[in-house]
């Protein structure tokens, strides 16, 4: 079936640098996507979404890509802090589908090295 | 505080007996969802509802039942455990708005762990 999936599970960076976290979708039909940011012992926050009219939008230090040729999704953090350490998960809707949810994406484990 | 509350939040029980995990929102969100989160699997949604006694399936509801009497509360119902369901679950709520997606700025729940032995 459909799926969102995240090329890497685990994503080491410095902190200071910039962290870039894929994610490959298959549902050519979506066009909403959200990025989500799961800390320890906590549930999924959102960070930012983009609409498939889009191919960037940006937020306070963080910036989402779209590329809908290859079906391609990005989030881009800058000068990445300690307390970006999560998973981040990808989600993508349908909005015109049958079922009326979002499908997360397996989830990239961000750490940051001091 | 805006909030998703779930309850409880660590529960250990036994396969078979029945058991309701509370979920209760003070946004007044119209739609609100089940999740289920396992390792290497993300997450998968279990039901959802629309509003107020509308409810729907979701990817996983096997072994699941949702009611949604009042639009703040929307408990997960586990009629007859099994180890297979022993995981993370998290609720969420969102706004739906004219036109917008339904899980728009979708506000999660602190999870429940849940271990059926």
């Amino acid at each position: 079936g459909e799926s969102v999936g995240l090329h890497l599970p685990t994503l080491s960076v410095q902190e200071g640098d910039n962290s870039i976290i894929n994610c490959a979708y298959s549902n050519s039909a979506s066009d909403y996507f959200i990025w989500y940011k799961q800390e320890s012992g906590k549930g999924p926050q959102f960070i930012i979404d983009i609409r498939s009219n889009m191919d960037k939008r940006q937020g306070q230090r963080v910036t989402v890509l779209l590329n809908k040729t290859v079906k391609h999704l990005s989030l881009q953090i800058a000068a990445t802090q300690p307390g970006d350490s999560a998973v981040y998960f990808c989600a993508e809707l349908d909005s015109g589908g049958g079922a009326d949810g979002l499908t997360f994406g397996k989830g990239t484990h961000l750490i940051i090295q001091p | 505080e805006a909030q998703v509350t779930q309850n409880p939040r660590y529960l250990i029980t036994v396969t078979g007996k029945k058991l309701t995990v509370t979920c209760s929102q003070n946004m007044n969100h119209e739609y609100m969802s089940w999740y289920r989160q396992d390792p290497g699997l993300g997450l998968r949604q279990i039901y959802y509802s629309m509003n107020v006694e509308v409810t729907d399936k979701g990817d996983v509801p096997e072994g699941y039942k949702v009611s949604r009497k009042e639009k703040r509360n929307f408990p997960l119902i586990l009629e007859s455990p099994s180890p297979n369901q022993t995981s993370l679950y998290f609720c969420a709520s969102s706004l739906k708005g004219q036109g917008a997606p339904a899980d728009t700025e979708a506000f999660f729940g602190q999870g429940t762990r849940l271990t059926v032995v």
